[in-house]
């Protein structure tokens, strides 16, 4: 059974950071490109960030570009998002995705809270 | 970007009734990758349908998707009360992956 569980989330000033984790479980997480997808109070999806499963490609919304980074840790099959210079505008439910061409985006985790406010 | 724009916003029918659910593209998704979830609060997405027709592990065949090109559409033949939720439609070819702002479902 996959398992994807979010962490670090929580109450940050805003210009301040925070490092997400996504610790994955039940399937070879090195063979899959994982993704970030965050979800503001009461608002719909809006996919934050990409990797590849090498880790050696990312890509990200323009909303969070040149503020958040995208890593994976394959020995330890954990995902990671740096979140830096954070505004009011980044409160929401971040979740990891595992996902693929092939069959979309099946497995999520339950999602970790971020609030930005002084 | 590809933006997608879902209609209706909202949806009311009873159960049993037939529902049908558009999702739009600005410009043609590659290959098909266009994907349906289905949202209920507190909950994470749940991936219905992928590459426009292919219902996920697990999905009740009362779950269909249809369309190409740049209209796509979700349809849920006799829906039942677990059905009335938030569906999102999203493509997943090309960055930036998007999601349409969604259709809720409610129960009329």
């Amino acid at each position: 059974e996959v398992q994807l569980l979010e962490s670090g989330g929580g109450l940050v000033q805003p210009g301040g950071s925070l490092r997400l984790s996504c610790a994955a479980a039940g399937f070879s997480f090195s063979t899959y490109g994982m993704r970030w997808v965050r979800q503001a109070p009461g608002k719909g999806l809006e996919w934050v960030s990409a990797i590849s499963d090498s880790g050696v490609t990312t890509y990200y919304a323009d909303s969070v570009k040149g503020r958040f980074t995208v890593s994976r840790d394959n020995s330890k099959n954990t995902l990671h998002l740096q979140m830096n210079s954070l505004r009011a505008e980044d409160t929401a439910v971040y979740y990891c995705a595992r996902g693929s061409k092939g069959s979309g985006w099946p497995d999520w985790g339950q999602g970790t809270l971020v609030t930005v406010s002084s | 970007e590809i933006v997608l724009t879902q209609s209706p916003g909202t949806l009311s029918l009873s159960p049993g009734e037939r529902a049908t659910l558009s999702c739009r593209a600005s410009q043609s998704v590659s290959s098909s990758y266009l994907a349906w979830f289905q949202q209920k609060p507190g909950q994470a997405p749940r991936l219905l349908i992928y590459g426009a027709s292919s219902r996920a592990t697990g999905i009740p065949d009362r779950f269909s998707g249809g369309g190409s090109g740049t209209d796509f559409t979700l349809t849920i033949s006799r829906l039942e009360p677990e059905d009335f939720a938030v569906y999102y439609c999203q493509q997943y070819g090309s960055s930036p992956y998007t999601f349409g702002q969604g259709t809720k479902l409610e129960i009329k």
